[in-house]
């Protein structure tokens, strides 16, 4: 079973729109990932933030993570069209296994 | 693309069959993942090898199994298939550092039994 839940479900937006997605865990982390699958493709990671980081920024992403909440969230600056897509977070806790929150599909309108 | 294979793209079969699913890591990654993605279940972590042996197992069922080559590339192997096997099956390969390295997604092999 999934590790934790993604807020929200689905989201649209319009180009240059900021996006906002959310996520929640249940158990301890060792770090916390971000990865983005276009429509039933392969996942491509985005980024990564460690359990003892509250904040961590990529181009146009920022993440943050509070472990005393359980719970991290993806921002998106100015999206675009090509950032259509479903984000996922997945934890890391023993090991290399990641286990996957259920997603955010991504709209952006051009 | 990211330097993981995986073959076929598609698979199209029947009921109580078995099937092989292959994967190819990029080079030097010692790890795979195998990883299957379905609508109820969503993205599920199956099991992992490293350099030939199994290093930790998830939801995988009995029914299926996997093994990796020496030559690094892995097989997961389905079989008495049901309707609900049907899904998108993900390998994955990466350098093994206690959890801090991104893994490297293939493109997916679609199975559908019929």
């Amino acid at each position: 079973s999934q590790q934790g839940e993604e807020d929200p479900q689905a989201l649209s937006i319009q180009e240059g729109e900021n996006a906002t997605m959310n996520c929640s865990y249940k158990t301890s982390i060792n770090n916390l990932q971000w990865y983005r699958q276009n429509s039933g493709r392969g996942l491509v990671h985005l980024i990564l933030i460690r359990s003892n980081e509250r904040e961590k920024h990529s181009g146009r992403l920022r993440v943050t993570l509070d472990t005393s909440k359980k719970s991290s969230s993806l921002l998106i600056t100015a999206s675009r069209a090509a950032d259509t897509a479903s984000y996922f977070c997945a934890t890391v806790w023993v090991g290399d296994k990641l286990i996957f929150g259920t997603g955010t599909r991504l709209q952006v309108f051009p | 693309d990211s330097g993981v294979t995986q073959t076929p793209k598609h698979l199209i079969t029947a009921t109580g069959q078995r099937v092989t699913l292959r994967c190819s890591p990029r080079s030097g990654d010692l790890s795979v993942y195998w990883y299957q993605q379905s609508l109820d279940q969503g993205l599920q972590f199956l099991i992992q090898y490293y350099n030939g042996e199994e290093r930790a197992k998830g939801n995988i069922l009995e029914r299926f199994s996997a093994q990796q080559f020496p030559d690094l590339h892995s097989e997961l192997n389905l079989s008495s298939l049901e309707l609900g096997d049907s899904a998108l099956y993900f390998c994955a390969s990466s350098v093994p550092s206690g959890g801090y390295n991104e893994q490297f997604f293939g493109p997916g092999t679609r199975l559908t039994v019929l």
